[in-house]
């Protein structure tokens, strides 16, 4: 599995654009990126997943650059309510043993 | 709409204890994992197993076993809690080999177990 490293934590104002970057220098071919939210006392859940390039969804928007070696979610318009820990995840097709990194834990002030 | 589902939410044992934390999904999936979860460490993934008596040791297996008899069903069995065995547990179920591509991995809503 590829290594991820993210920030620790990172603080936001309601209303800004928030991005996150993940950084997975040994990334392999068949490897895609994941993105999970985990908001507190709860399980993670999907936000976003993608190969290369751009995608977005009606929540977040995934940035791959051409080498892949990292990736960026961003969150438009941030509120109060997207504060929560968010994990970059990258895993092959097939690979079934999911790790996860220690996350990013955005904290969004009012 | 997808379910999965812990039987325990909130437990207190004790010191040596044997504790059985079980989870159910209805999606039919094959691969079930259990996870901890602690302030600064992020999720670590205790077992996994890709089907039914099947079993593999995640990052941290010391102290845990598991069982699959049934493929909706995964238990995680502290054969003698110990205080730092204190933690949230999450257990979570995918289909395999679609992780990574466009199918995703489903998550209970977690248990806090302490150990006193």
């Amino acid at each position: 599995l590829a290594k991820t490293t993210q920030p620790i934590s990172m603080d936001s104002y309601e209303g800004q654009e928030v991005n996150i970057t993940c950084s997975h220098n040994n990334i392999a071919t068949n490897d895609y990126i994941t993105w999970y939210q985990q908001f507190p006392s709860q399980g993670p859940r999907f936000i976003i997943q993608g190969y290369k390039t751009k995608v977005t969804n009606e929540v977040a928007s995934l940035f791959i650059p051409a080498d892949r070696k990292s990736s960026t979610l961003s969150l438009p318009r941030v509120s109060l309510s997207d504060t929560a820990v968010y994990y970059c995840l990258v895993a092959p097709t097939g690979d079934d043993k999911i790790i996860f990194g220690k996350g990013t834990r955005l904290h969004i002030l009012p | 709409d997808v379910k999965v589902t812990q039987s325990s939410r909130y437990l207190v044992k004790r010191t040596g204890e044997k504790v059985f934390l079980e989870c159910v999904q209805d999606m039919d999936h094959e691969n079930m994992f259990w996870y901890r979860q602690d302030p600064g460490l992020g999720l670590r993934l205790i077992y996994f197993s890709y089907d039914v008596k099947m079993k593999e040791k995640g990052d941290i297996p010391e102290g845990y076993s598991v069982s699959r008899e049934k493929k909706e069903r995964f238990s995680l069995i502290l054969e003698s809690a110990s205080t730092n065995q204190t933690s949230m547990y999450l257990c979570a179920s995918a289909s395999p080999g679609r992780t990574s591509s466009g199918n995703t991995i489903y998550f209970g809503e977690g248990s806090w177990l302490t150990v006193v």
